[in-house]
């Protein structure tokens, strides 16, 4: 099946730093990739949609500006957190939608390992 | 943003027994999926079921969803130890390529 890839899987930073977290479709084009936030025993919330080619949409409450996402390939997109905190620590996951399949219609959604963020 | 709730937000069986998750959604759906997400790790999609649909098996899973209600079960039948994990309902409100929106989560422990 198709396979999300994710880097770093953890990743421990100074506050004040930035930290990319990287989200790799393998084996299929996706033009559309979901960004999505898990604070502990908590669920997962949608933090945006990125396209490729075009900018990011960001649901309410999430700061563009903190949270860069770049799609800039079909195969890739990058979540870059800006001056981290340690409230900013949490897991991040990603997500890209398969290919389209007749008769199912738009592609199923795929989803990464995660990427833990600890912020010191 | 969150579509609803799971109920219960935690379970405790013993192996052998069957467990029942519920999820409630708030909005019209295309379809609403149940995924499983061991303790720190990333999820595993489980079963989907579409909004023409009623009931849904895989395994020992069984799916059951409600549009007049806006609401889902998941039944795990015989359950084991390693069925210990959190277990999500997550909706696409259409077909388009829009996100998964999440419930809560129920945390299931099955204890040996």
């Amino acid at each position: 099946g198709a396979v999300v890839s994710q880097h770093p899987s953890r990743v421990i930073c100074k506050s004040g730093t930035s930290v990319k977290i990287e989200c790799r479709s393998l084996d299929f084009q996706a033009t559309t990739m979901f960004w999505y936030r898990q604070f502990p025993k908590q669920s997962l919330m949608l933090m945006a949609t990125s396209n490729e080619g075009s900018k990011a949409t960001y649901e309410q409450g999430v700061e563009k500006d903190k949270f860069l996402i770049n799609h800039a390939s079909l195969t890739l997109s990058t979540l870059t957190v800006t001056s981290a905190h340690p409230e900013d620590s949490s897991f991040y996951i990603c997500s890209a939608r398969g290919p389209y399949h007749r008769g199912r219609g738009t592609g199923e959604l795929f989803f990464g390992e995660g990427s833990r963020l600890t912020v010191l | 943003s969150q579509q609803g709730e799971e109920d219960p937000q935690a379970l405790s069986i013993q192996e052998g027994e069957n467990a029942t998750m519920n999820c409630s959604y708030k909005t019209s759906i295309n379809n609403l999926q149940w995924y499983r997400q061991n303790s720190g790790r990333g999820l595993v999609h489980l079963i989907l079921i579409r909004s023409n649909e009623r009931e849904k098996h895989s395994g020992r899973l069984r799916v059951t969803l409600d549009t007049s209600k806006k609401s889902s079960s998941l039944l795990i039948t015989a359950s084991r130890a390693a069925d210990t994990a959190s277990y999500f309902c997550a909706t696409a409100v259409n077909q388009a390529g829009t996100a998964l929106i999440f419930g809560k989560g129920t945390t299931l422990s099955v204890s040996s």
